[in-house]
This record gives C-alpha cells, sequence and structure tokens, in this order.
C-alpha cells in the first residue's frame, strides 16, 4: 500500500463550485504539505501544517485553505474555483526527526475547471 | 522569496550518453536535494546533499553540493531510457522553517 494517498486523482468540475482534495498518509509523519504543479514552473507551496494544531500559508495560498484533521489527514479546499486553478496537485509529508526534512509526495490530483 | 535557476530546462539524448543539470541561487541552502518525477507520478527523492563540496552518488546517478552553498549539480552516466522524466533540484534552509524551494526542473528525454 502506498504510503502517502490522494482522492480523487483526477476531478473535473466548473467554474465557482467548491471542491475538496484529501490526503491520508500512513508514513507517522508530523509535517504536511499541498503543493500545485504547473507546467514549465516547478512545484510550488500552497500551505503547510508542522503539527495537528498548525496551519501556515505558503508561497500561493489565495484562492485555498485547508484542514488539518489528524495527523494522517491534510485536505485542500477550493472554496470557489477558478479555471487557472487548473493544475496538478501533490500532497507530501516529511518527519524532521532525521538529517534533512526529506518529503514523500504522493500520486497527485489532476484538476480540471472549466 | 528564494529562486532556483535550474537548467537546461529540457535535453534530448541517446541512451548511453551522460547527462549533466545543475541549479544555482542568490541564496544560500543549507541542504540541496535532487528529485525525479516519472510521468504520472509525485516526485522521489534521488539524493540529499547535506555539506558544502560533498559529493554523493547513487548508481547511476552523482550530485554535488556546490562550496558556495549557492548551487548543485546532478550527473547521470550511460542514460537508459527510463531515465526520462522531469529532474527537480530543490535546496532547504533552516531560517524558513524546513520549508523546501524547488526549482522549475529539467525534462529528460532519452532516445532508445
Amino acid at each position: 500500500d502506498a504510503d502517502v494517498t490522494q482522492t480523487p486523482r483526477n476531478r473535473i468540475t466548473k467554474t465557482g463550485k467548491r471542491i475538496m482534495l484529501e490526503c491520508s498518509q500512513t508514513k507517522g509523519h508530523d509535517r504536511m504539505y499541498w503543493y500545485r504543479q504547473d507546467p514549465g514552473l516547478g512545484l510550488r507551496l500552497i500551505y503547510y501544517s508542522f503539527d495537528v494544531k498548525d496551519i501556515n500559508k505558503g508561497e500561493i495560498s489565495d484562492g485555498y485553505s485547508v484542514s488539518r484533521q489528524a495527523q494522517a489527514k491534510f485536505s485542500l479546499s477550493l472554496e470557489s474555483a477558478i479555471p487557472n486553478q487548473t493544475a496538478l496537485y501533490f500532497c507530501a509529508t516529511s518527519d524532521f526527526g532525521g538529517p534533512v526534512d526529506t518529503q514523500y509526495f504522493g500520486p497527485g490530483t489532476r484538476l480540471t475547471v472549466l | 522569496g528564494q529562486q532556483l535557476n535550474q537548467s537546461p530546462q529540457s535535453m534530448f539524448i541517446q541512451e548511453g550518453e551522460d547527462v549533466s543539470m545543475n541549479c544555482t541561487s542568490s541564496s544560500i541552502f543549507n541542504t540541496w536535494l535532487w528529485y525525479k518525477q516519472d510521468p504520472g507520478e509525485g516526485p522521489v527523492l534521488l539524493i540529499a546533499l547535506y555539506k558544502a563540496g560533498e559529493l554523493t552518488s547513487n548508481g547511476r546517478l552523482t550530485a554535488q553540493f556546490g562550496i558556495t552553498r549557492k548551487d548543485s549539480f546532478l550527473n547521470i552516466s550511460a542514460s537508459i531510457p527510463s531515465d526520462v522524466g522531469i529532474y527537480f533540484c530543490a535546496g532547504l534552509t533552516r531560517g524558513s522553517n524546513y520549508k523546501l524551494t524547488f526549482g522549475k526542473g529539467t525534462l529528460l528525454t532519452v532516445n532508445p
């Protein structure tokens, strides 16, 4: 079984709809992240959480919100989806217990906003 | 914010050739990481570099942490078709609460 899972894997929605992307992990990591990937732009951080009570904005948080329901679950919401939020979204986890904060990525959710 | 300049943006090579890509930054990083993303998958960590000047290998992959702490390179020797994918560098600074800053990626295509 995958350590980091994302649901759904693909989603097509319409402008103005509320969308939730979910991420679950079985790695026991404290830290979780949401990124979006656009062609030619690499990965950009949307939000991150270092524990259940901690939520932090990343570099592109406008138009998004998150919820850390438990150590293992971190969801990303688009309150009112717009076409320029069409992208590939990745959840990642890390555990600051070693020499480096290495992030492990889920398989991604491809979101299309029409 | 911090930015990483990754080059080249894309490469088309023949199987068996060696490949080199690099990342530079105006900021100092404490750690450099190299990830690979296969089509339809999330990025996977290839190599982590912790000290300036460090040279680390992982099979046919070799990466170095630049002496100035502002750059890193990744070499792939004797490329094979499964090396196809997007390679990302990422830098980590302790002052940024351990967030990673990613380069924009190098798309590698290997012709059999």
